[in-house]
């Protein structure tokens, strides 16, 4: 399997800041035949259900605000806020699909400080 | 309006069974792979399992093999979960979740539901 791994834990940010989370893949996760990273990322925020921010490692998903980028290639990837808004608190976690099982980062909790 | 609906949920003592559904609508439910995705309380998110567009594909997690089993209904445009042999561990919310891409596997989960709730207790 798999294993997705992210950091830090948490983070606290003032508001107006960048915050940034990093993502690596124990194995690497860009297939080579259409040179694309079989990786997403989610916000969950209390008591919701997960939001698709990003796929392919760096398209954003219709409707998600420009300052969610996200970025890298093959095992090592990340995902940047550049002017974190208080409805930017949440859970985040990265995703590969690269293969079965699919598997999800512990997550990291982003929070105001 | 793409949604997902999940149902069946609820309280089963440990070895018991409970069938999990998920209604779609506002799209052609029949042209994308289904996943589900669980989450145990406070804890972080879990795939489960996965089912091709026509329903005769289907993948498992090994913590779900041998005891769930996910089938589709295409005319009803529902998603279903059978899950037995349950454990005190299997306790989680359960969300079925959309494949992003048409036809294809490969592509991340773009539409989620409001998950359902099973509690596997004694």
């Amino acid at each position: 399997d798999i294993v997705m791994t992210q950091s830090p834990d948490s983070l606290a940010v003032s508001l107006g800041e960048r915050a940034t989370i990093n993502c690596k893949s124990s194995q690497n996760i860009l297939y080579s035949s259409n040179n694309k990273n079989f990786l997403g990322w989610f916000q969950q925020k209390s008591g919701q259900p997960p939001k698709l921010l990003i796929y392919w490692a760096s398209t954003r998903e219709s409707g998600v605000p420009d300052r969610f980028s996200g970025s890298g290639s093959g095992t090592d990837f990340t995902l940047t806020i550049s002017s974190l808004q208080a409805e930017d608190v949440a859970v985040y976690y990265c995703q590969q699909y690269y293969s079965t099982p699919y598997t999800f980062g512990q997550g990291t909790k982003l929070e105001i400080k | 309006e793409v949604q997902l609906v999940e149902s069946g949920g609820g309280l089963v003592q440990p070895g018991g069974s409970l069938r999990l559904s998920c209604a779609a609508s506002g799209f052609t439910f029949s042209n994308y792979w289904i996943h589900w995705v669980r989450q145990a309380p406070g804890k972080g998110l879990v795939w489960v399992s996965r089912i091709s567009p026509d329903g005769g594909s289907t993948t498992y997690a090994d913590s779900a093999k041998g005891r769930f089993t996910v089938s589709r209904d295409n005319a009803k445009n529902t998603l279903y979960l059978q899950m037995s042999s349950l454990r005190a561990e299997d306790t989680a919310v359960y969300y079925c979740a959309r494949g992003k891409l048409v036809g294809t596997a490969g592509g991340s989960f773009d539409y989620w539901g409001q998950g359902t709730l099973v509690t596997v207790s004694s």
